[in-house]
């Protein structure tokens, strides 16, 4: 079975600080990946995803990811963060060949930007 | 144009009691799925819906039950509460052609005592 796993659990940096969030999964075929976003009180609302071809995938709000399939990573990645960036971070796996579309989803990494 | 609904918002409930939660999908998507999402953990898959049957399940007891009216909307039903049933609720719609892409509802968070 598939499983997804975050690095970190808790990360507090400060505004402008870059950030990178670890994402592996295993599972050994072709796997879709997704990054979702939990701002405080919101949705999740999806960031980036990545299905195939170019391994550097660019989301909203200036957040990329770069997939590396030797390693079954999926590292999301940002420059420099804003204090709007606090949010629960979620790393998302599913099969391309399950038409159904069951996610697995990453416990989920809580970032706090310091002002 | 509105999003992932969901109903009720919070809910107290005993244990061995029954519930039911309601989600209506996105306009014009025609799948929903449903997760719950415990304290501290990432969401897990419960099961999807399509054309009111339930296409796929994750690893939940049959006391977690689901349905799709003819409308896409969707609930979730859950019997005999255990303590362990405590979490939020999360439903999220897609167009089954394009089931990568979900989009979320706010979630039920249910508290089991």
């Amino acid at each position: 079975a598939q499983s997804v796993s975050q690095h970190n659990h808790h990360v507090i940096l400060s505004e402008a600080a870059s950030l990178e969030l670890g994402c592996n999964y295993s599972y050994g075929g072709t796997v879709n990946l997704f990054w979702y976003v939990q701002y405080p009180g919101q949705h999740l609302q999806l960031l980036l995803k990545y299905f195939s071809g170019d391994p550097l995938v660019k989301g909203i709000k200036g957040f990329e990811a770069e997939f590396i399939k030797s390693k079954f990573s999926f590292n999301l990645r940002k420059p420099s963060v804003q204090w709007s960036d606090t949010a629960e971070y979620f790393c998302a796996v599913n099969e391309p060949t399950d038409s159904w579309g069951k996610f697995q989803f990453g416990a989920g990494t809580q970032v706090v930007v310091t002002p | 144009d509105a999003g992932v609904t969901q109903s009720p918002t919070h809910l107290i409930k005993t244990r061995g009691q029954q519930v039911t939660l309601r989600c209506s999908p996105k306009s014009g998507h025609d799948t929903v799925s449903w997760y719950q999402q415990a304290l501290g953990q990432g969401p897990q898959f419960i099961f999807q819906y399509y054309e009111e049957e339930e296409r796929q399940r994750g690893n939940f007891p049959d006391r977690f039950s689901g349905h799709q009216f003819p409308n896409y909307s969707s609930e979730l039903n859950v019997n005999a509460l255990l303590l362990g049933d405590s979490a939020l609720y999360l439903c999220a719609s897609s167009l089954l052609q394009t089931t990568d892409t979900q989009y979320f509802g706010p979630g039920t968070r249910l508290t089991v005592l």
